[in-house]
């Protein structure tokens, strides 16, 4: 079946907008993740959605950030106000809970974004 | 909070050789997961290998295996018979027993030497 897949592949915006970033995950995950990798590091876990709820959002960097996921499936990631530090691969990855596939993340190919 | 340390940015090897990629990290919890991540030029994240700390054998996929050591912390990734395929960085990852927390090491740039 289809993999998860994200949407832009890549953005370039100026500082101060707002840029949104999707992720549709594999069919029937019910776990979604959202990473931040800035160039030459490593994954920065954001958030963890279980199902449409969010337990802890401590992971996102400001309240410039916020996430939202509906129907159990698609999630968005909205960044307000980019800043210049905001440029980064941003990477989500879903997984279907329970049983022996536990905690298997499988991932998209990341949105790179570039505030100019 | 976890922290995962990958002491390594870079690697190379021989094709056809052996190499072994380091991880520690630190945790008060018992139980708990360990992986491996590959993330080739293409960007594309792919799980490499896993490890269920409650488990005492390591776990072992194919050229692929692991050298877990609970008690030191320690959750290193061995790689035989290496392959030009295998030219990636890799991230070692440990995942809380809650399922709502996962901390990435800063990866190891692995290059496959024809």
């Amino acid at each position: 079946g289809a993999g998860v897949s994200q949407s832009p592949s890549n953005k370039v915006t100026e500082k101060g907008k707002d840029v949104e970033l999707r992720c549709d995950p594999i069919s029937g995950h019910t776990a979604l993740y959202w990473y931040r990798q800035r160039l030459g590091q490593g994954l920065e876990f954001l958030i963890y959605f279980q199902g449409n709820s969010a337990p802890d959002k401590s992971g996102l960097p400001s309240d410039r950030f916020s996430a939202e996921r509906t129907g159990e499936s698609v999630s968005t990631l909205t960044i307000q106000r980019t800043q210049q530090e905001d440029s980064a691969v941003y990477l989500c990855a879903s997984s279907l809970l329970g049983g022996q596939l536990f905690y298997e993340q499988y991932f998209g190919p990341g949105t790179r974004l570039t505030v100019t | 909070a976890q922290t995962v340390t990958q002491s390594q940015p870079e690697m190379s090897v021989q094709e056809a050789e052996t190499v072994t990629l380091s991880c520690t990290y630190d945790t008060s919890e018992n139980n708990y997961y360990l992986f491996w991540y590959k993330q080739p030029p293409s960007r594309q994240m792919i799980l490499v290998i896993r490890q269920e700390a409650y488990k005492q054998q390591n776990a072992t996929e194919n050229r692929f295996s692991v050298n877990f050591q609970k008690a030191a912390k320690s959750f290193s990734l061995k790689i035989s018979d290496s392959q030009l395929g295998d030219t990636a960085m890799y991230f070692c990852a440990f995942g809380s027993n809650t399922g709502n927390q996962f901390y990435f090491g800063t990866g190891t740039s692995l290059t496959v030497i024809p």
